[in-house]
């Protein structure tokens, strides 16, 4: 079955300094990619939506300049957390869809020390 | 406004045992309907899904779903219960195709004990 990666799967980094998040559809191309955050024994939340060669969909209360997003090629979209706090360590989840279904990656997760 | 509720939080049930997971939306238009599973610290893997035709719809690790349009439920089932399928179930709705964003439950923690 389709599958998707993300890189790494876990961060600690300090506070104030970004981190990149991959995630690559390994089978399948996709124009269209999904980034989630979860917090502890929380649901899914939806940050934003990756489109390949414009720009990212950001949600409501998601700011665009803290979580930039790049869709660079068919097969893999970056979230870059800039200048990141402690309240920003959660569990981060990308997904990508085909014509039935979404797959979804393995997340990182990230540290604020 | 669309909205998706489980409604427990958490279902504790014994090994062998049946077991039912709670899950209700809301909407005025069709929907697509998922039940992903999420183990500690892994992403999520799709159980099973409604888009369209039966009602009834089985998925893997013998679990099934049933759709009731009546009802606005899509209630996740398995009839015997193993150790293993201790995780946490989302229920997960998308109203514009498959391809769409998805609204998430808040999820049910199934622990299954001896």
């Amino acid at each position: 079955g389709a599958v998707v990666s993300q890189h790494p799967s876990r961060v600690i980094c300090k506070s104030g300094t970004s981190v990149k998040i991959e995630c690559r559809s390994l089978d399948f191309q996709a124009t269209t990619m999904f980034w989630y955050r979860q917090f502890p024994k929380q649901s899914l939340m939806l940050m934003a939506t990756s489109n390949e060669g414009s720009k990212a969909t950001y949600e409501q209360g998601v700011e665009k300049d803290k979580f930039l997003i790049n869709h660079a090629s068919l097969t893999l979209s970056t979230l870059t957390v800039t200048s990141a706090h402690p309240e920003d360590s959660s569990f981060y989840i990308c997904s990508a869809p085909t014509r039935s279904t979404q797959y979804f990656g393995p997340g990182t997760r990230l540290t604020v020390l | 406004a669309q909205s998706v509720t489980q409604l427990d939080s958490q279902v504790p049930v014994f090994e062998e045992a049946p077991v039912e997971l709670r899950c209700n939306y809301s909407s005025s238009v069709s929907v697509y309907l998922f039940w992903y599973v999420q183990y500690p610290n892994q992403g999520l893997q799709l159980l099973l899904k409604y888009l369209s035709g039966s009602t009834l719809v089985k998925g893997i690790n013998g679990f099934e779903a049933e759709f009731n349009k009546s009802q606005t439920s899509f209630h996740l089932r398995k009839p015997s219960v193993h150790i293993s399928d201790t995780a946490e179930y989302f229920c997960a709705v998308s109203w514009t195709g498959t391809a769409s964003k998805l609204t998430f439950g808040t999820g049910t923690r199934l622990q299954v004990t001896l």
